[in-house]
């Protein structure tokens, strides 16, 4: 079936970097872009920006422009999300999405969600 | 930045009745696009509506979505137990944002 398989719960300093993976499977993975949206512990759903999976084009929210960098490998159906220079106010859960539309741009809604990452930013 | 403001921030309705959530944009939504989505505790948001008011493959009829403009409405018809959870609605006409959400808790 058409399902999206996030890496496991990470745990980073302050200032350091993390990368969450979002291994895609059942569906054609370059025809569709991947999003990434995050939400903070009890709180609502952030949008962090789009890849397509069809030429690796990106849309970057302006919040983590210069910060967020997003990537995918076609070989092995997989994007990533790296997140630079963490706070504490990073701490999340780190979702990614499939665009609902084939060939669809970052202006889509998200039919296919992964099972979320949590990410915790503590010293 | 096209805010979203959803109301009540706290539905709370008992099994069986009528469930009206509203969502407000600070800017028209382009295109109608507006989408609702529901999340349980634990779990992923799950996609019910796009375009306003089209229903996702597999979404019961009891939910429909309505409005133009700025202003959009997600309709609850008669509440099942599985449907207390909470709904952000979303905008996709211009960079993407969502609702702060309603939650539909069990009177």
């Amino acid at each position: 079936q058409v399902q999206l398989v996030q890496s496991g719960a990470d745990v980073r300093e302050p200032g350091a970097s993390v990368k969450v993976s979002c291994k895609a499977s059942g569906y054609s993975f370059n025809t569709y872009g991947i999003t990434w949206v995050r939400q903070a512990p009890g709180q609502g759903l952030q949008w962090m920006g789009w890849i397509s999976g069809y030429n690796g084009n990106t849309n970057y929210a302006q919040k983590f422009q210069g910060r967020v960098i997003m990537t995918r490998d076609t070989s092995t159906k997989t994007a990533y999300m790296e997140l630079t220079n963490l706070r504490s106010d990073d701490t999340a859960v780190y979702y990614c999405a499939r665009g609902r539309i084939q060939f669809g741009e970052s202006t889509d809604a998200f039919d296919i969600w992964g099972q979320g990452t949590m990410v915790t930013v503590s010293s | 930045e096209n805010v979203l403001t959803q109301s009540p921030g706290t539905l709370s309705l008992s099994p069986g009745e009528r469930a009206t959530l509203s969502c407000r944009a600070s800017q028209s939504v382009v295109s109608r696009f507006l989408a609702w989505y529901q999340q349980k505790p634990g779990q992923a948001p799950r996609l019910l509506i796009y375009g306003a008011s089209s229903r996702v493959t597999g979404i019961p009829d009891r939910f429909s979505g309505s409005g133009s403009g700025s202003d959009f409405t997600l309709t609850i018809s008669r509440l099942e137990p599985e449907d207390f959870a909470v709904y952000y609605c979303q905008q996709y006409g211009s960079s993407p944002t969502f609702g702060q959400g309603t939650k539909v808790e069990i009177k």
